[in-house]
């Protein structure tokens, strides 16, 4: 299986502290992407990164993909209460599969 | 609004009820996608339809029953459910050929009892 595995499942940080998911994955790829669901809601769309990238930013974003080790993390900068939420990565397999499989994801709790 | 929306927001039914759920998108994507999300399991992928063709049956018990007669509209027919079904069914759009993310609807939150 290429599921994700998001590590750590649940993280608990101080407004302001910087939140760091990790995530690894089992088979080749084509991208790797990274959503955020608030609780009982639909997921969001964050980044996505190619397999031939290592590094992307946007915002307060930022992922890094190896894909020797297969693993990716995504880094939230400079946390808001409002980052709260369950972050899932999911990959998208090589050989035209269209599908994305989701690990289960981290639960970012941000204190104010 | 993410350009995907689903109804209804929540179910409750019986085990001998039939009910459709319903997902409209009309961001031009030509794949749709039905997901369930129970807890503590990761997303689990039920159907794909890719240019309105079923592509992908994951070995979802035939009580669900998918249908898409057209690229912006997919619904999830539902008859005899079990209680384990209850679950919060999500759909998803994208565009195929291109490294594009998916836009979820905000989900349906089904309870079968």
């Amino acid at each position: 299986s290429q599921q994700g595995e998001e590590d750590p499942q649940a993280l608990s940080i101080q407004e302001g502290e910087n939140a760091t998911m990790n995530c690894s994955y089992k088979t080749s790829i084509n991208n790797l992407q990274w959503y955020r669901q608030n609780s009982g809601r639909g997921l969001v769309h964050l980044i996505l990164i190619r397999s031939n990238e290592r590094e992307k930013h946007s915002g307060r974003l930022r992922v890094t993909l190896d894909t020797s080790k297969k693993s990716s993390s995504l880094l939230i900068t400079a946390s808001r209460a409002a980052d709260t939420a369950s972050y899932f990565c999911a990959t998208e397999g090589q050989g035209g599969s269209e599908k994305l499989v989701f690990g289960k994801g981290t639960k970012l709790t941000v204190n104010p | 609004e993410t350009g995907v929306t689903q109804t209804p927001r929540h179910l409750v039914m019986g085990m001998t009820n039939k009910k459709s759920l319903k997902c409209e998108q009309h961001l031009g994507h030509n794949a749709m996608y039905w997901y369930k999300q129970s807890a503590k399991k990761p997303l689990e992928l039920m159907f794909v339809y890719s240019l309105e063709e079923r592509v992908e049956n994951n070995s979802v018990p035939s009580r669900f029953s998918p249908e898409c007669p057209n690229s912006s509209h997919l619904f999830l027919h539902l008859h005899t459910l079990q209680p384990e079904d209850s679950a919060l069914y999500l759909c998803a759009s994208s565009q195929l050929s291109g490294d594009y993310g998916y836009t979820f609807g905000s989900g349906t939150r089904l309870t079968v009892v």
